[in-house]
């Protein structure tokens, strides 16, 4: 089957370091998503890892290891409007020319003064 | 560039009555895909349209749901007859493949509340 786990909420303080951790279990692997969901709003796309290692973006780095099915989010200089869900999706084999996304439940991050 | 465009943005229906959705995606964009977000969860994928063919629609409730893209532009999805457990964000997303990276953009979603 398949099955994306991340934590449930995260609570972190404003200009901090946090790490959002994902595990993954799906049939095939072809690319690993980031995005980011304000509340009420539509996700958008943050990184995209399909390689082992990590990619820089900014303030926002994400890291992939395939081997153990593992990927983290990694929010630096956390500012309050990075309060939202951050939502950790693979794209396993089936579907279109490249398979469907395939999205955890997400992590609520909430950054406090 | 214009993103992907939904409406309407907000619905409220009782049990048994029908409703539809509207996407337009971005232009250009081949792929596209309704989703559904139940309140807590991730997006699920309903279906996936290539142009005007569909791709993918082994998670629709076929019962209940349908969905069409005629042209391959715009796109509808349309539940007859509703349910309570139906109540949820139904999210249109629109993609462009480039080399190995196909990247969704989403639209704002139709709120649908069915009572």
């Amino acid at each position: 089957g398949q099955n994306i786990d991340q934590p449930t909420e995260m609570t972190a303080t404003e200009g901090a370091i946090v790490q959002i951790n994902c595990t993954y279990q799906t049939s095939g692997f072809n690319g690993l998503f980031w995005y980011q969901q304000h509340a009420g709003e539509a996700p958008t796309f943050l990184s995209y890892n399909v390689l082992d290692g990590l990619e820089e973006k900014g303030r926002f780095s994400s890291f992939l290891s395939r081997s153990k099915g593992y990927s983290y989010l990694l929010l630096k200089e956390l500012q309050m409007k990075d309060s939202a869900s951050y939502l950790c999706a693979v794209r396993a084999y089936g579907g279109g020319s490249q398979g469907n996304l395939i999205f955890g439940k997400g992590t609520k991050l909430s950054v406090k003064p | 560039e214009a993103g992907v465009a939904q409406s309407p943005r907000y619905k409220i229906i009782e049990k048994r009555q029908s409703v539809a959705f509207w996407c337009n995606p971005i232009s250009g964009h081949a792929t596209l895909y309704w989703y559904q977000q139940i309140l807590g969860q991730g997006p699920k994928l309903l279906i996936q349209f290539q142009n005007n063919g569909v791709v993918d629609d082994s998670q629709l409730p076929k019962d209940r749901f349908s969905a069409e893209r005629l042209k391959g532009v715009d796109s509808t999805l349309k539940i007859q007859p509703a349910k309570l457990e139906d109540s949820a964000v139904y999210l249109c997303a629109s993609s462009l493949v480039q080399g190995a990276r196909e990247t969704q953009y989403f639209g704002p979603g139709t709120r649908l509340l069915v009572l």
